[in-house]
């Protein structure tokens, strides 16, 4: 248990539906990040936010769209995915610079997109 | 683009082996080098992150070693076991807010 919990688990959608993936994080950290780990693949920086504003939006299409209302909450409205997008979707946060220190992360979310 | 190289791919090892795998990286765009262990099904894991040349970092019978100048860092585990079995991944902090991660080495330990 790393402190940072990830809902739902598992995600069937289909190409016209909107979704939303949820992370929280109970570390007091104040920096929270989506990555994407595709099938042979490194894990993939989505986007970073440090003190709730986003400081990195990694060339990810309009098709995701994240949300940081809060330090301990982040969210991934997932809207019209294509089949590519199938993959694990990983959470994680930090505490101090955003990038520096150690990342715990959630347990992921794996999409799959018919 | 930052370019975070792991070796081997994968390794298989039987119980009591000491292993090691290596992570290359671009030596001019050092700040972090972070080390990660994942687990099939479950969290990413930290093990270390090391920010000085010549560092060395122990937890158990893991520990791993860093060369900035050279650009690599040897993660090491000592008589290995069956739960020691996951992806090891390292992943590089060129100073801004982004880890770039390498693939990662798939490590089985059978009994």
């Amino acid at each position: 248990e790393t402190g940072v919990t990830q809902t739902p688990r598992h995600l069937v959608m289909g190409m016209t539906n909107k979704k939303s993936l949820k992370c929280e994080q109970h570390l007091g950290h104040n920096a929270m990040y989506w990555y994407k780990q595709s099938a042979k693949k490194p894990l993939e920086l989505m986007f970073v936010y440090s003190l709730e504003e986003r400081v990195e939006n990694n060339s990810v299409p309009s098709r995701f769209s994240p949300e940081c209302p809060n330090s301990s909450h982040l969210f991934l409205h997932l809207h019209t995915l294509q089949p590519e997008d199938s993959a694990l979707y990983l959470c994680a946060s930090s505490q101090g610079r955003a990038g520096v220190g150690t990342q715990y992360f959630g347990p992921g979310t794996r999409l799959l997109v018919l | 683009i930052l370019n975070v190289e792991q070796s081997p791919q994968s390794l298989h090892v039987q119980e009591g082996d000491s292993t090691n795998f290596t992570c290359s990286f671009p030596s001019s765009n050092f700040y972090a080098l972070h080390w990660y262990r994942w687990e099939t099904a479950k969290s990413p894991e930290a093990l270390f992150v090391m920010t000085l040349n010549g560092d060395e970092k122990k937890k158990g019978r893991i520990s791993a070693t860093l060369n900035t100048k050279e650009g690599y860092s040897y993660l090491y585990i000592k008589g290995s076991q069956p739960e020691d079995s996951a992806t090891y991944l390292c992943a590089l902090n060129s100073g801004y807010s982004t880890l770039t991660f390498g693939k990662g080495t798939m490590l089985l330990v059978s009994p």
